[in-house]
């Protein structure tokens, strides 16, 4: 596609709940990454993929959260047990091997209720 | 880790008027310095970047400095209109996203730009 695809769009979970957001990276980009950005602050670091490789998971803020790229191309970030303070934008990016800077999903908005 | 500053959180200014926000990085590794927009329920977008090996760079309007010995940088923004209204973010980076470099991000400038 002609850009990174997220979805859903918005979520609303109940505390407790498991969910799954969904990255559809721009076609042919190696390098993935999660972010997570709360309300009026920046995005945070979550992970990394290169191709289906999760090479940095240093950012994710708990065992709860748990990211795959099985074939290389989508990812998933799924949220077990989601809790309130894993409300929050979430936001995926994609790079090329040429290192031109990422490219931004518009993210999923994700609230726990 | 890398510790990333930002500043002012908001900015107002006049349309035509120049915008200047300011980062301050502690990573001294550092070399890769992007600065992104971000509209409202958009992700954010790349608007320039500079590396280490520069001082300054400008697109157009935009123009960022760097000062790798104070450890700061700038985003500078001249006759500015009101569609450059957003949020911006500095970041920082030890090196190609490719290689897994993750970026560290300020916590961002709310500009308006009346007109």
């Amino acid at each position: 596609g002609a850009g990174v695809s997220q979805s859903p769009r918005y979520k609303v979970a109940k505390r407790g709940q498991d969910v799954a957001l969904r990255c559809d990276p721009i076609s042919g980009h190696v390098s993935l990454f999660w972010y997570q950005q709360a309300l009026g602050q920046g995005p945070e670091f979550l992970t990394y993929f290169q191709n289906e490789a999760q090479l940095d998971k240093s950012g994710l803020p708990s065992d709860r959260f748990f990211a795959e790229r099985p074939e290389g191309s989508v990812s998933t970030l799924k949220i077990q047990r989601t809790q309130q303070e894993d409300s929050a934008v979430y936001l995926c990016a994609s790079s090329s091997t040429r290192g031109a800077g990422y490219t931004f999903g518009s993210g999923t908005r994700l609230t726990v209720v | 880790g890398e510790n990333v500053e930002q500043h002012p959180s908001t900015l107002s200014v006049q349309e035509g008027d120049s915008a200047v926000i300011k980062c301050t990085y502690s990573d001294s590794a550092s070399n890769y310095f992007p600065w992104y927009k971000q509209e409202l329920g958009k992700g954010p977008q790349l608007i320039i970047d500079i590396r280490s090996n520069v001082g300054e760079k400008k697109d157009q309007r935009i123009a960022v400095t760097l000062n790798k010995t104070a450890k700061h940088f700038s985003l500078h923004i001249t006759e500015t209109q009101p569609e450059d209204s957003a949020v911006y973010f500095c970041a920082a980076s030890r090196g190609a996203h490719n290689a897994g470099n993750m970026l560290t991000f300020g916590g961002g400038t709310r500009l308006m730009v009346k007109p």
